[in-house]
């Protein structure tokens, strides 16, 4: 199975603070893809880096690949309340098709 | 539209009964995903197309789903004999290949209720 497993499963901070989820995998990839989904709908692509990458920003988001320990973690700087949601991480490697685990649940207070 | 598409956006059926689920892929893409995601679960591939291809029905739980892509584009769902276990949200997404990478694009989904 090419499917990710997300650390923490529930992360609470502050408005303002950082807030880092971890990936781990267990297969050789091609890419890994974070995603976001807001009230149980809605996954939205957030940023793909390629296994040939180690490091990958998107505006306040930062992803870190390390192929060695099959681990990616993704970095939200700067969180706002709208940042509350459902992380994922999809490694995809030889199959086409995308699994997810359970996710991080951010939750960003005011 | 700019997006993938999905209709009904909620369905309440009885168990038994049969449903019909639709997705509007973007336009161009030319692979077509089905998943669906129980509550506080992950997402669970079902099925994809890519192209003309046989479609890859490797992750469809029984013989009453199927699924079909009519002229490369719009797909259909379908679920025969609803069971309540069958309760999910059922997710579509529609990529392309860029420089050998791909990025799916997914609906907002259709939640269906079993009873």
């Amino acid at each position: 199975s090419q499917q990710g497993e997300e650390d923490p499963q529930a992360l609470s901070i502050q408005e303002g603070e950082n807030a880092t989820m971890n990936c781990s995998y267990k297969t050789s990839i091609n890419n890994l893809q974070w995603y976001r989904q807001n009230s149980g709908r809605g996954l939205v692509h957030l940023i793909l880096i390629r296994s040939n990458e180690r490091e990958k920003h998107s505006g306040r988001l930062r992803v870190t690949l390390d192929t060695s320990k099959k681990s990616s973690s993704l970095l939200i700087t700067a969180s706002r309340a709208a940042d509350t949601a459902s992380y994922f991480c999809a490694p995809s490697g030889s199959a086409r098709q995308l699994t997810f685990g359970s996710g991080t649940q951010l939750t960003v207070l005011p | 539209g700019a997006g993938v598409s999905q209709s009904p956006s909620n369905k309440v059926t009885e168990k038994g009964k049969d449903v019909e689920l639709r997705c509007d892929p973007i336009s161009g893409h030319t692979a077509l995903y089905w998943y669906r995601q129980s509550l506080g679960q992950g997402l669970e591939f079902l099925i994809y197309f890519q192209g003309n291809s046989a479609p890859d029905k490797s992750g469809l739980p029984s013989d009453r789903f199927s699924a079909e892509r009519t002229g490369g584009s719009v797909s259909t769902l379908t679920i025969q004999r609803t069971q309540q276990e069958d309760s999910a949200v059922y997710l579509c997404a529609s990529s392309f290949l860029l420089a050998g990478q791909e990025t799916q694009y997914f609906g907002p989904g259709t939640r269906l209720l079993v009873l």
